[in-house]
């Protein structure tokens, strides 16, 4: 298996602009998480899903952020409009059905830079 | 409220001596506890995780930590570091039984000098 990948892996944009951020999960796994990465903060948990529903969406910044998961397959996370703080590493990840805490895998992160 | 600890932003060993990454948690429940590794520009990589099975928890790499309730620690260790140890570690701890009741440690950023 390819594992999660996720593409752009790097983004260069200016403020104002739309991004669009992509992700396809391991085949088989039915849960899927965005988390970003920054300095500062660290890893936060931006939303997840379950069997393509999101479950918790309360990591989600604000209402310019918004994430879909059209099918088992793919999922996008959409930032609209831009700002230079939303400048971070951002990961996707998938899990598959296990006890308590299965492992996340993640892809290697989309970094978006944004002027 | 569930809440992780790592107690040191940065440790620099040589290599060939032991690694200790220290983690500590606070939790209502009986928590889960992993450890996970980020090499530069990649995504975290699960290295070991305790589940209330045995409090010793050997992972990959030669790392293993250890499982003390009475001190609420999860301490990561290796007998002999590799200069490809060199990495960020995140300490995690997962709750209630959601992947989504995962909270990430600020990390720690191992530095292995020759």
């Amino acid at each position: 298996d390819a594992g999660v990948i996720q593409s752009p892996r790097h983004e260069v944009t200016e403020m104002g602009q739309e991004v669009t951020l992509r992700c396809k999960p391991i085949s088989g796994h039915n849960s899927l998480f965005w988390y970003r990465q920054t300095m500062m903060r660290g890893l936060e948990l931006l939303i997840y899903f379950n069997n393509n529903v999101p479950i918790d969406d309360s990591g989600m910044p604000e209402d310019r952020f918004s994430a879909k998961m059209p099918n088992a397959s793919f999922s996008t996370l959409k930032i609209q409009p831009s700002e230079p703080r939303d400048s971070a590493v951002y990961f996707c990840a998938s899990s598959s059905p296990g006890p308590l805490g299965g492992e996340l895998f993640f892809g290697e992160g989309s970094r978006l830079t944004v002027l | 409220a569930q809440s992780v600890t790592q107690l040191d932003s940065h440790v620099s060993v040589s290599e060939g001596t032991p690694v200790l990454l220290r983690c500590n948690y606070s939790s209502s429940y009986s928590p889960s506890l992993f450890w996970y590794v980020q090499h530069p520009n990649k995504g975290l990589q699960l290295l070991l995780k305790y589940t209330s099975a045995a409090t010793l928890v050997k992972g990959i790499n030669g790392f293993e930590a250890e499982f003390k309730k009475s001190e609420t620690s999860f301490h990561l260790t290796k007998p002999s570091a590799h200069m490809s140890d060199a990495a960020e570690y995140f300490c995690v701890v997962s709750w209630g039984g959601s992947q989504g009741n995962l909270i990430f440690g600020k990390g720690t950023k191992l530095s292995v000098k020759p």
